[in-house]
């Protein structure tokens, strides 16, 4: 079994739709969350960054981390043809100073 | 430069042939990563440099593969007597480690696609 597990899709959306995606890991040692998006042809970029439990919100996006359950959670509100991307989720315990990544989620949004 | 800069940006290579993966990290940073990248297999860590010195090179997959940072910038990553399995993307990652030691940011480049035919 996978550290982390991430279903790879592709999501298909359209254009405002919200989109929901989702990581479990079995590691309960994890502190820090990550979600990355790569665009094709890229490398990955830090999209949120979330320490232990709790939600985050930047704009259009909602991170939220659900220790008890090792669940955590990206939403993108009114999404965009530009979010279509592959989204992946990190994660790491105190101290170590390298990322797991889930599979990574491909997203795409209709017009 | 302003970002992670790798290179080649593309390797076609024949079996058995070594190769030389090349990475500019960001400026002053001193963490450097590399991983891998294969279709449905997500990012797969190899090696993590602070400074010259490499503290964790678990990820690497056999004796095969090296890696060697000099004057805390520059990295390179070989492959010896390459295998069509090696094919992939390789990425390069910098950060600046902060006090408290956990690097929760990772600038990557946009990676070098090896093919091993």
């Amino acid at each position: 079994q996978k550290e982390v597990e991430q279903d790879p899709g592709p999501l298909s959306v359209p254009e405002g739709a919200i989109v929901s995606l989702n990581c479990t890991y079995s590691n309960s040692a994890f502190q820090y969350f990550m979600w990355y998006r790569q665009y094709s042809r890229k490398g990955p970029e830090l999209l949120m960054y979330t320490y232990s439990s709790g939600n985050k919100e930047d704009g259009r996006f909602t991170a939220q981390v659900d220790k008890s359950s090792k669940y955590i959670s990206l939403f993108i509100r009114d999404s965009q043809p530009s979010d279509s991307a592959t989204y992946l989720c990190a994660m790491m315990n105190t101290g170590f100073q390298k990322l797991v990544f889930g599979t990574g989620t491909r997203l795409l949004v209709s017009p | 430069g302003a970002g992670v800069s790798q290179s080649p940006s593309n390797k076609v290579t024949e079996k058995g042939k070594d190769v030389e993966l090349r990475c500019d990290p960001i400026s002053g940073h001193t963490a450097l990563y590399w991983y891998r990248q294969s279709l449905g297999q997500g990012l797969e860590f190899l090696i993590y440099f602070q400074g010259n010195s490499a503290p964790d090179k678990s990820g690497l997959p056999s004796d095969r593969f090296s890696a060697e940072r000099t004057g805390g910038s520059v990295s390179t990553l070989t492959i010896q007597r390459t295998q069509q399995e090696d094919s992939a993307v390789y990425l390069c990652a910098s950060s600046h480690l902060r006090g408290q030691g956990v690097n929760e940011k990772l600038f990557f480049g946009s990676g070098t696609q090896l093919s091993v035919l």
